[in-house]
């Protein structure tokens, strides 16, 4: 059964720093990773997706990167900003569907 | 072009009753997913269809029910509500056809079982 972890629950730093967050999953037969963020009282928004072929992708200020054999998912954000501050949400895509891990809660204080 | 809309926002029911939840997707796209997030178990799968045909299902029980219509809009049902039916229901759509595309959520609909 495929179980996705984020570590760590939660993360608070200054505002410009660089930060990573983790994602881990147990089994490597995914179709892709993505990598969303929720707002407190929204939906999600989609940041980046990784075709399991991939290595990693690049949007702006955020770089992702997956490595299937290992179960391992990385999301870096640069330069971060009070704005960053949500709840990043990661998810494996086996068939039809996407598993989630629990989040990681992210705060940048001005 | 539009996002994700669904309909209620918000409902408050009882102990009981059935509730009927509204999701319309993108325009041309034909792949409509549904999930529950609760503060405790996180966000979970509950069924996914694509041009009227369900591909795939979670593990929720049979009160839950969804169904989608030849306009790609999708509705999804809770009978004999329970307390803990309490959540946000998400909705998500993709193009579908590989089942790995960039799944589109809309905002939700904030359900909440008295």
């Amino acid at each position: 059964k495929q179980e996705v972890t984020q570590i760590p629950a939660a993360l608070s730093v200054p505002e410009g720093e660089n930060l990573v967050l983790n994602c881990s999953f147990t089994d490597s037969a995914i179709y892709n990773l993505q990598w969303f963020r929720q707002d407190p009282g929204k939906g999600l928004t989609s940041l980046l997706l990784i075709q399991s072929s991939q290595r990693e992708q690049t949007s702006g200020r955020l770089n992702a990167s997956l490595d299937k054999s290992s179960g391992r998912s990385t999301l870096y954000i640069a330069a971060s900003q009070p704005g960053d501050s949500a709840t990043y949400l990661c998810a494996v895509s086996p068939a039809y569907q996407l598993i989630w891990g629990a989040g990681t809660k992210l705060i940048i204080k001005p | 072009k539009a996002g994700v809309t669904q309909t209620p926002r918000y409902l408050i029911k009882t102990r009981g009753q059935q509730v009927t939840l509204s999701c319309s997707p993108i325009s041309g796209h034909r792949s409509v997913s549904w999930y529950q997030q609760t503060p405790g178990q996180g966000l979970q799968f509950l069924f996914e269809y694509f041009s009227e045909t369900q591909r795939n299902k979670g593990n929720f029980p049979g009160r839950f029910s969804g169904r989608q219509f030849s306009n790609s809009r999708s509705e999804m049902n809770v009978s004999t509500l329970e307390l803990g039916d309490s959540a946000l229901y998400l909705c998500a759509s993709s193009s579908g056809s590989s089942g790995s595309e960039t799944q589109y959520f809309g905002p939700g609909t904030r359900l909440l079982v008295l």
